[in-house]
């Protein structure tokens, strides 16, 4: 398995609902990521969880709550969110080891519309 | 901070050249090389590491500049597939955990 699974691929959330991203994959990564993207703009980094501690919050408003519950899967909790943050929001895995690097693959996305 | 990319949009017609560069003002651990089509993820393409040696599992080449922080990446003998968006990711702090996407070259290959 080589892929990074999002679910859902589209969601449209009132600013009051909560509603959660997931992320899955199954190749062993033990490094997560959640990126934002605008049309048209490159991926923005939010947060990077690595053997399941976060390691980098980009100082990332409180209305999104990541959370990784085991190596296997990312979750984004979003809360009270406003109409600029509709975007699409990817997840990455890769595989850190010291002394090596390697890329990333990205999930297919869920495309966010904050109404 | 953001790394430069040039040139903001390429055009080409199959079977032509094309050469994505990008620059960064930090000093470099690696630059990553990813290909993002409408609508979909991006697609890992290269990486190159400081010291010289590169990572890739696509039919390109790339090179990185230490001195000047400089990488391009090279698209010889471009066919329809190569359509889509270009990303440099830049680690200036090791691991490549945090990388921080160039604005995009947007490439596009005609018949």
């Amino acid at each position: 398995d080589t892929e990074v699974t999002q679910t859902p691929k589209h969601l449209v959330m009132g600013m009051t609902n909560k509603k959660s991203l997931k992320c899955e994959q199954h190749m062993g990564h033990r490094a997560m990521y959640w990126y934002k993207q605008k049309a048209k703009k490159p991926p923005e980094l939010m947060f990077v969880y690595s053997y399941e501690k976060l390691s980098i919050n980009e100082s990332v408003p409180s209305r999104f709550s990541p959370e990784c519950p085991n190596s296997s899967l990312l979750n984004l909790h979003l809360h009270a969110l406003q109409p600029e943050d509709s975007a699409l929001y990817l997840c990455a895995s890769s595989h850190p080891q010291a002394g090596q690097v390697y890329g990333y693959t990205f999930g297919s996305g869920t495309r966010l519309t904050v109404v | 901070q953001q790394p430069v990319q040039s040139p903001q949009a390429v055009i080409l017609r199959e079977g032509e050249d094309a050469v994505i560069n990008c620059s960064s003002s930090k000093a470099l651990y690696s630059v990553h090389w990813y290909r993002q089509k409408h609508g979909e993820a991006p697609v890992f393409l290269m990486i190159l590491l400081k010291g010289g040696e590169q990572k890739g599992h696509e039919k390109i080449s790339a090179s990185f500049n230490e001195k000047k922080q400089q990488s391009s990446l090279y698209l010889t003998a471009s066919q329809l597939s190569y359509s889509g968006t270009y990303f440099c990711g830049t680690d200036s702090q090791g691991g490549s955990e945090k990388l921080v996407f160039g604005k995009g070259t947007k490439l596009t290959v005609n018949p």
